[in-house]
């Protein structure tokens, strides 16, 4: 069966340091992948998503930044973090080339930026 | 473009009652719709999905969703609600056969149970 990993599940860091969230599936092959961000009392936000190793698709300009170095690695990165950068970060994925495309969630990670 | 309007950021029921959570949405080709539910600082558990098979949507934990073209809606449902179905829900459309293949979410019903 698949399973999707994030870590860490929590993360408290002060303006202006950097970021690294990772994200990784087990059990399937060429997944794609995505990053949403969801801020307290809102929705979710679609950040990036991959469909291959390298590919890298972003939905919003802002300060973070997207890698895939493996097939079934994702992490999110930030040079800089923002005050306006807290909120829970999960990763998903689906299964490629199926049209219904029902994505699978992580836990999550909770990141407040101080 | 694609989007998803749910009605009602907070609905509050009595236990075993009706649980309706409505959601609404636009798509300019035929969508693929999803309800997800979520429990505190967890991700996303996917409830049932719509693949343009039956109207009618059987999903986990007693759930079921409609899919009604002419009102373009897809309301959430359960006849009795239980307390460990306090949570909060999103729905969700898919933009399909096309090479982003991502879910556009609404903004999420809170979920209150009241013993």
């Amino acid at each position: 069966s698949q399973t999707i990993h994030q870590w860490p599940a929590t993360l408290v860091q002060p303006v202006g340091s950097p970021l690294s969230l990772e994200c990784t599936v087990e059990g399937t092959s060429n997944p794609n992948l995505y990053w949403y961000r969801q801020a307290a009392g809102r929705g979710l936000q679609l950040l990036f998503y991959s469909v291959g190793i390298g590919q890298i698709s972003s939905e919003v300009p802002q300060n973070l930044s997207a890698s895939r170095p493996q097939d079934r690695q994702f992490i999110l990165s930030s040079k800089k973090l923002l005050l306006s950068d807290s909120g829970f970060y999960l990763c998903a994925w689906s299964v490629p080339d199926r049209p219904f495309n029902e994505q699978f969630f992580g836990p999550g990670t909770r990141l407040t930026v101080l | 473009a694609q989007s998803v309007t749910q009605l009602g950021s907070h609905v509050s029921v009595s236990e075993g009652a009706l649980v309706l959570l409505r959601c609404n949405y636009s798509s300019s080709v035929p969508p693929y719709l999803f309800w997800y539910v979520q429990y505190p600082n967890q991700g996303l558990q996917l409830l049932l999905k719509y693949t343009s098979a039956a109207t009618l949507v059987k999903g986990i934990n007693g759930f079921e969703a409609e899919f009604k073209k002419s009102e373009t809606s897809f309301h959430l449902t359960k006849p009795s609600a239980h307390m460990s179905d306090a949570a909060e829900y999103f729905c969700a459309v898919s933009e399909g056969d096309t090479g982003r293949r991502a879910l556009t979410f609404g903004s999420g019903t809170r979920l209150q149970v009241q013993p």
